[in-house]
């Protein structure tokens, strides 16, 4: 079946550090792959997708690139604010069947 | 105003008691989902509905069920609770797609204790 494996938490750097989430994948088919924010008391939102193997998602600063040969989908970001403090979930959709990792909780501190 | 409104946002009942979350939403999709959120093991599939008269049974649907009113509701029912169903539960929608392209939104959550 279906599985997302994510890098275990919790992380804590420093402002304006380099982030990696990691995350792999294991897949029938030809999955979406998502990585989610969760900000406390809140559900969580979509950060970006990648609908096939090559793709990069984009947005506020995070990128992932969507890596067939490794079932890979690391999470990255140049220069982390304290903002960026939460916690980052990656999810793969196919087949009708959603999958999701367990959760990196994320702190920055100034 | 939300588009993706979970009711009661908190809950705390007695083990053997039925409980309802409701999930309504404004987005127009067809498809919506619930999920239980536990520390360390992220979000899992209760159920899903693809449309009105559509239902599935997710990964972990034992102890539960679902109800479809309209195309914008879809309730959650315990129908004989016990402690360790005490999780966030959350609801999520998405736009129809062959492909499973499109991101779930999610409501704020209910979370759930069982005493």
């Amino acid at each position: 079946g279906n599985s997302v494996t994510q890098m275990e938490g919790p992380v804590t750097l420093s402002e304006e550090a380099f982030l990696t989430i990691n995350c792999t994948y294991t897949a029938t088919g030809y999955p979406s792959l998502f990585w989610y924010v969760q900000y406390p008391g809140e559900g969580l939102q979509l950060l970006l997708k990648a609908t096939k193997a090559d793709d990069k998602g984009s947005n506020k600063g995070f990128e992932a690139t969507y890596r067939k040969e490794t079932t890979s989908f690391h999470l990255e970001k140049g220069s982390v604010q304290v903002s960026d403090s939460a916690v980052y979930f990656c999810a793969l959709s196919g087949g009708n069947d959603m999958r999701f990792g367990a959760g990196t909780r994320l702190t920055v501190k100034p | 105003d939300a588009d993706v409104t979970q009711t009661p946002r908190n809950r705390i009942t007695k083990t053997g008691k039925r409980i309802m979350l409701e999930c309504s939403q404004t987005k127009g999709h067809d498809r919506m989902y619930w999920y239980r959120q536990d520390p360390g093991l992220g979000l899992r599939l209760i159920y899903y509905s693809f449309d009105v008269k559509d239902i599935n049974k997710g990964e972990i649907s034992d102890g539960y069920s679902v109800s479809r009113q309209a195309q914008a509701k879809f309730s959650l029912s315990l129908e004989s609770a016990i402690p360790n169903q005490t999780a966030l539960y959350f609801c999520a929608t998405s736009d129809r797609d062959r492909w499973d392209n499109q991101p779930q939104h999610f409501g704020d959550g209910t979370r759930l204790s069982i005493l």
